[in-house]
């Protein structure tokens, strides 16, 4: 069975510094991993994915992910966080083969940036 | 367009009330979901359907019903809530390629009493 781990409850980060959210996986195989982000009282908003290919991938907002297949990681970070990145991010993962189309989330980690 | 929508936004209900939560996406998508969120414990998969007529069990299906009689609609239903079934409920659908990305709802507040 595939999992999913956010180690950080909470990460903290000041306006204009650069942010890493991590994550790490596990699948048996190849892994299809995701990055979504959820605003107050909103539904989860897809940021970005790796499928297969270059391992760093850009997604919306400027936020990006480093896909690390001997750490099995997948990390998401931005160049230079805003107040408005402020908000709970969820990184998911699926398994290239089996486990049907269900994804698994990780618990979540709550991003605040500060002025 | 309006992607996934989901109806109602909140709800009370009393211990052993029914309700039936409706999830409609207009994206032609075959797979849908039903997940529910709580506090530090992520999304968890409450049931499924790869298309219609069909569902499936998640991870957490005891309590729910589920039906898919339209391709577009994916209802989930409480026949005797509990509080343990207080919670955000969100639907999620995609296309059936294994690679394509899940589409999410605004999600449904539910309070049982």
């Amino acid at each position: 069975a595939q999992s999913v781990a956010q180690p950080e409850d909470q990460v903290n980060v000041a306006e204009g510094n650069p942010l890493t959210v991590k994550c790490t996986y596990s699948v048996s195989g190849n892994p299809y991993l995701f990055w979504y982000v959820q605003y107050p009282n909103r539904g989860l908003q897809f940021l970005l994915k790796y499928i297969t290919g270059d391992n760093l991938v850009k997604g919306s907002y400027g936020f990006e992910a480093e896909f690390n297949k001997s750490q099995t990681s997948f990390h998401l970070k931005k160049p230079s966080a805003l107040v408005s990145d402020s908000a709970l991010y969820f990184c998911a993962v699926r398994p290239f083969t089996g486990g049907g189309n269900k994804l698994t989330f990780g618990t979540g980690t709550q991003l605040k940036v500060e002025l | 367009n309006a992607g996934v929508t989901q109806t109602p936004k909140f709800r009370v209900l009393k211990t052993g009330q029914s309700m039936t939560l409706l999830c409609a996406q207009d994206m032609n998508h075959e797979y849908m979901y039903w997940y529910r969120q709580d506090p530090g414990m992520g999304l968890r998969l409450i049931h499924y359907s790869v298309g219609e007529g069909t569902t499936a069990k998640g991870e957490v299906p005891d309590g729910y019903n589920v039906s898919r009689l339209k391709k577009q609609n994916f209802l989930l239903g409480l026949e005797s809530a509990a509080p343990s079934q207080t919670s955000v409920y969100f639907c999620a659908s995609q296309f059936r390629e294994i690679q394509e990305t899940q589409y999410f709802g605004p999600g449904t507040r539910l309070l049982v009493l």
